[in-house]
């Protein structure tokens, strides 16, 4: 099975940055996923780990740690759009069991 | 637009009844996912087809069904509802397995059981 643990809901400040951690136990494992949800809308993709590092894009960026089954999300450079809920997921073997996904975590940003 | 459509977008309906979801694909994808996102639980994986077929079942419930079409549309049929299984529901589609550029949701049917 698969389970995957990150936090309910933190608060930044614009233009500051923020570090959303996700940790996983997996029974197979082919890469981690992290969504950015608005309120009712659909999940929209961000980044996507499947080897140990760091995978950079614009603001944001996302870590892996497969030894530690560990992954983090950075936004930097904060803005009031930022404001969402954060999905980290895990992907099956494959692809083929779909993604598994966290609850999520909602980011609040304030003035 | 994320170049998967779902369809209704709300549905209101009354316990024991049934109702069907729709979900067309992006262009090219064979893939299609569904997923259930209630409030307590998060995104929950139901099933996934590949070109017609069934590949994977998560925590699909018996008195739900879904099957994809020839051209690669897929139906979602909920049936017996209950007021639990009030939620949204999202269709994802991909060209393989979705890796690296994940899969592409669909904008959901919110689903309401009275």
């Amino acid at each position: 099975g698969q389970n995957i643990d990150q936090p309910t809901e933190m608060t930044a400040t614009e233009g500051a940055i923020v570090q959303i951690n996700c940790t996983y136990q997996t029974s197979g494992f082919n890469g981690l996923f992290w969504y950015q949800q608005h309120a009712g809308e659909a999940p929209t993709f961000l980044s996507y780990n499947v080897l140990d590092g760091l995978e950079e894009k614009g603001r944001f960026s996302s870590f892996l740690s497969r030894s530690k089954g560990y992954s983090y999300l950075l936004l930097k450079e904060l803005q009031m759009k930022d404001s969402a809920s954060y999905l980290c997921a895990v992907g099956g073997r494959g692809g083929a069991d779909g993604l598994t996904f966290g609850k999520g975590t909602h980011l609040i940003i304030q003035p | 637009d994320s170049g998967v459509t779902q369809t209704p977008k709300h549905l209101i309906t009354a316990t024991g009844q049934r109702v069907t979801l729709r979900c067309s694909p992006r262009s090219g994808d064979l893939s299609v996912y569904w997923y259930q996102q209630s409030l307590d639980q998060g995104l929950q994986f139901l099933i996934q087809y590949y070109n017609g077929e069934e590949r994977a079942k998560g925590n699909i419930l018996e008195r739900f069904s879904a099957q994809q079409f020839p051209d690669l549309h897929s139906e979602l049929n909920l049936s017996s509802l209950e007021l639990g299984d009030s939620a949204l529901y999202f269709c994802a589609s991909s060209g393989g397995t979705g890796l690296k550029s994940g899969y592409t949701f669909g904008s959901g049917t919110r689903l309401t059981v009275v």
